[in-house]
């Protein structure tokens, strides 16, 4: 089956770093995505990786590694305004998008 | 990015009654439209897919003769929900994508039912 894995919740400082992983066994991949979702919103689009490495977006970056069906989304400079669930994602070989269940992040001052 | 509108954004109806929901793409044509579900503290659920001028693909254990999609033109697509019942109640998500399915998907802001 598809399996998409990350943590439920994780809990950072304002003003930190925190790193979100996940890890994933689809029939096939065409690339992973990370979205932001706010309590009561829709996702909004964060990032995209199909290729092994570092993408870097301002305070957010996103990690792959094909071979270890690995990704992690790091986000520095930590906001109140960062409080949110990260969607992890992957497009598997028909492209149907994989949604994992979610990680809450919570940020204390 | 591309933005992608969903009206109404709250709704409360009767048990019994049907809902509309609609999704455009306003800047962009939207070759697919995909419809989710997402209950309080549970991950998106994708209810169907659905092709502009095909009929809508749906996920196992979702009846689509309760949930009409009607995907009519590049920019609009529809969900109705039929004889809407309490346990309809949720937050309802459109997301929608161009031509090429490698394409990101945009979503819409969602639309909330509540059925009384």
């Amino acid at each position: 089956g598809q399996n998409i894995d990350q943590p439920t919740e994780m809990t950072a400082t304002e003003g930190a770093i925190v790193q979100i992983n996940c890890t994933y066994q689809t029939s096939g991949f065409n690339g992973l995505f990370w979205y932001q979702q706010h309590a009561g919103e829709a996702p909004t689009f964060l990032s995209y990786n199909v290729l092994d490495g570092l993408e870097e977006k301002g305070r957010f970056s996103s990690f792959l590694s094909r071979s270890k069906g690995y990704s992690y989304l790091l986000l520095k400079e930590l906001q109140m305004k960062d409080s949110a669930s990260y969607l992890c994602a992957v497009f598997d070989s028909n492209y149907q998008l994989i949604w994992g269940a979610g990680t809450k992040l919570i940020i204390k001052p | 990015g591309a933005v992608v509108s969903q009206h109404p954004s709250w709704v409360i109806c009767k048990s019994g009654t049907s809902v509309k929901i609609e999704c455009r793409s306003l800047d962009f044509q939207a070759t697919t439209m995909f419809w989710y579900r997402q209950f309080p503290k549970q991950s998106l659920m994708l209810m169907a897919t659905s092709n502009e001028g095909s009929k809508a693909t749906y996920e196992q254990g979702v009846e689509k003769d309760k949930f009409l999609i009607n995907h009519a033109s590049l920019t609009l697509s529809t969900l109705t929900v039929t004889s809407a019942h309490p346990e309809d109640s949720s937050f309802y998500i459109c997301s929608a994508r161009g031509s090429a399915e490698m394409e990101t998907q945009y979503f819409g802001p969602g639309t909330r039912l509540l059925v009384l």
